[in-house]
């Protein structure tokens, strides 16, 4: 069966310091995965999407960026952080566009 | 913009029928309509999805409108384990990216 991991699950990083979240999904091949943001009482904002290897799109313009070095591995980073983005970070799969994503259980970063 | 309009809370009793409401007006012929349900300090979790015909799982049951402008997600007996957030969302059948555009769902509570 298909599992996805995320770590870590809380993070509390100062301002202005780097920021590298990983994701794994195993049991699947080729899988689409997503990185999405959620603000303190509010709904999901999808920050990224990959269809394959080396292949990232952006869907908001901040100060994050996300790499897929391998198959099945998806990386959030940022080099400086800043007090917005705090917030909970979820990476999903899915098997292709119109299937049902399936959600990691999240990191709760704060910024201090 | 989340495309999909939900009630912002509803409430149940245990060991009863719920039916969630979802209207998404300005759906195409080929949007599917996806549920995904988000217990606090989680990540969002499947639900159920469809097309055009009435769909069953062990969830959850998913009855779509003939004209496809609304939706009902029903949950056949709630109990205390189903009280979370319920989001409603469009997804274009063809795209190969599938994202997700979550509104602000439904919170359901549920009383013993």
């Amino acid at each position: 069966s298909q599992t996805i991991h995320q770590w870590p699950a809380t993070l509390v990083q100062p301002v202005g310091s780097p920021l590298s979240l990983e994701c794994t999904v195993e049991g699947t091949s080729n899988p689409n995965l997503y990185w999405y943001r959620q603000a303190a009482g509010r709904g999901l904002q999808l920050l990224f999407y990959s269809v394959g290897i080396g292949q990232i799109s952006s869907e908001v313009p901040q100060n994050l960026s996300a790499s897929r070095p391998q198959d099945r591995q998806f990386i959030l980073s940022s080099k400086k952080l800043l007090l917005s983005d705090s917030g909970f970070y979820l990476c999903a799969w899915s098997g292709s566009g119109n299937q049902p994503q399936h959600f990691g259980d999240g990191t709760r970063l704060s910024i201090l | 913009d989340a495309k999909t309009t939900q009630p912002n809370s509803m409430e149940s009793n245990e060991e009863e029928p719920v039916h969630l409401p979802c209207n998404h007006s300005t759906i195409s012929g080929t949007d599917y309509i996806h549920w995904y349900r988000q217990l606090p300090s989680q990540g969002p979790e499947y639900v159920i999805h469809g097309l055009t015909s009435n769909v069953n799982n062990r969830m959850a049951s998913l009855a779509i409108a003939e004209d496809r402008k609304s939706s009902t997600l029903i949950l056949h007996r709630a109990t205390l384990r189903d009280a979370a957030v319920y989001y409603c969302i469009r997804i274009y059948y063809g795209g190969s990216q599938g994202n997700l555009i979550f509104g602000k769902g439904t919170k359901l509570s549920v009383k013993p």
